[in-house]
């Protein structure tokens, strides 16, 4: 079955810092992948998105995935930390012809001043 | 401009009532979803429809029920009320499409039942 693991439930970084969060999934089929944002009390906005082509994916707000299909792993970065990037990130699968969007738990990003 | 919404924002309700939660869009999307968020479980897919008429099971759908009697509008009933269903719900929405269709999030119902 189609599944999302993301590593660390929480990520601390100083501003300033890269930012790393880490998603692996496990799909039978080609997936198509998503980063969702949400800020508290929100819903969630949509970070970027890997359908096909390029596997280097540029996002909103300065961050960027890489599909790497042989480490089936679909990780966000953002080359410095902005105070406003704390929220808590979700990393989706879905694949074709099926719209049962699977997320991870999520991950609680916090930025240290 | 064009949005999605949901009502209400917070909801307390007692165990075997029946509840009804309203997400409303008008970007004219076929594409319809129910989710519930959980702390350690991310969102699961609960009840969703490609249009009206349509309604399709997700991974969590038992206890809840939905129906789609026009585009803008699907209400999701939860048929007895059970403390198990104490959660936060979000309803989204996407074109028409297949999965790689960006989906658009409401702002959520926080629903306690006691």
């Amino acid at each position: 079955a189609q599944s999302v693991t993301q590593l660390g439930s929480h990520v601390s970084v100083s501003e300033g810092a890269l930012v790393l969060l880490r998603c692996n999934y496990s799909s039978s089929v080609p997936p198509y992948l998503f980063w969702y944002v949400q800020y508290p009390n929100q819903g969630l906005q949509l970070l970027l998105k890997y359908t096909t082509g390029a596997t280097l994916v540029k996002g909103i707000n300065g961050f960027e995935a890489e599909f790497k299909k042989s480490e089936t792993s679909f990780h966000l970065t953002k080359p410095s930390a902005h105070m406003s990037d704390a929220a808590e990130y979700f990393c989706a699968v879905t694949w074709y012809n099926n719209n049962d969007m699977r997320f991870g738990a999520g991950t609680r990003l916090t930025v240290k001043p | 401009d064009a949005e999605i919404t949901q009502s209400p924002r917070h909801k307390i309700t007692e165990t075997g009532r029946q509840v009804t939660l309203a997400c409303h869009q008008t970007w004219n999307h076929n594409n319809m979803f129910w989710y519930r968020q959980d702390l350690g479980h991310g969102l699961r897919l609960i009840h969703y429809s490609y249009g009206v008429q349509d309604t399709n099971k997700g991974e969590v759908s038992d206890g809840y029920s939905v129906s789609r009697s026009n585009t803008e509008d699907l209400p999701l009933t939860l048929e007895s009320a059970a403390s198990s269903q104490t959660s936060v719900y979000f309803c989204a929405s996407s074109e028409t499409g297949g999965a790689a269709e960006t989906q658009y999030f409401g702002p959520g119902t926080r629903l306690l039942v006691l």
